[in-house]
């Protein structure tokens, strides 16, 4: 079953626009949210997270949108450049142990 | 910074035989983990540790054992590799904060 669901699975924008990830998942256990990108033939390196206690988290040009009530979390990149196309990976971690689940992925292509 | 490092990062295998992949980290983290990655389903929990002599199934572990001798290393092992298991293999440690620091992956091929 798949517990952290992602969307798109793939976005292509123009440099300068915001892209916007969307995850969401079921489990009201889950108590830590990161993003992380991944540029082809590189591993996984974290990008920013957050935690339910709120609902937005900004890093420069990176904001993660939370909605607890709905169990949604996006995020957003603002002034897309072509350096940013990559895949970028949602996760969440329950409560109590130290296991993440990861969406799918989401492919995105800024085109300059 | 966090170094995780595999060992091999690439290997080719025959259907049947015994695999087993490697992972060492410096920055005495308690926990460790083995993921594989797919396209379509991200990266999926195969094995973790919270130290050393401990294991845990993931959501995947079918096929696959893993083993925890020293708080370094955390091997993942395939005692009958099938082609279904061609993926490429990530290992990632943390310390009970947050963040999991990344291997840079192995990739495997079962003929």
């Amino acid at each position: 079953q798949q517990q952290v669901r992602q969307s798109p699975q793939s976005l292509t924008v123009w440099e300068g626009e915001t892209a916007i990830l969307n995850c969401s998942y079921e489990d009201s256990t889950f108590d830590y949210f990161p993003w992380y990108h991944q540029f082809p033939g590189e591993s996984p390196a974290l990008l920013i997270a957050i935690r339910p206690v709120s609902n937005k988290k900004e890093d420069g040009r990176f904001t993660i949108f939370f909605n607890k009530r709905e169990k949604k979390f996006s995020l957003h990149i603002a002034d897309s450049q072509p350096g940013d196309s990559a895949t970028y990976f949602c996760a969440a971690r329950r409560t109590g142990n130290y296991k993440y689940v990861f969406g799918a992925g989401t492919r995105l292509k800024v085109i300059a | 910074e966090a170094a995780v490092t595999q060992s091999p990062r690439n290997k080719v295998a025959v259907t049947g035989g015994k695999v087993t992949l490697s992972c060492n980290q410096t920055n005495n983290h308690n926990n460790m983990y083995w993921y594989r990655q797919d396209t379509g389903h991200g990266l999926r929990l195969i094995h973790y540790s919270y130290g050393a002599g401990s294991t845990e199934k993931g959501d995947i572990p079918d096929g696959y054992k893993a083993s925890r001798p020293s708080q370094e290393n955390f091997s993942l092992i395939l005692e009958l590799a099938t082609p279904s298991q061609t993926s490429v293999y990530f290992c990632a440690s943390g310390a009970g904060t947050y963040e999991q620091y990344f291997g840079p992956g192995t990739r495997l091929t079962v003929l």
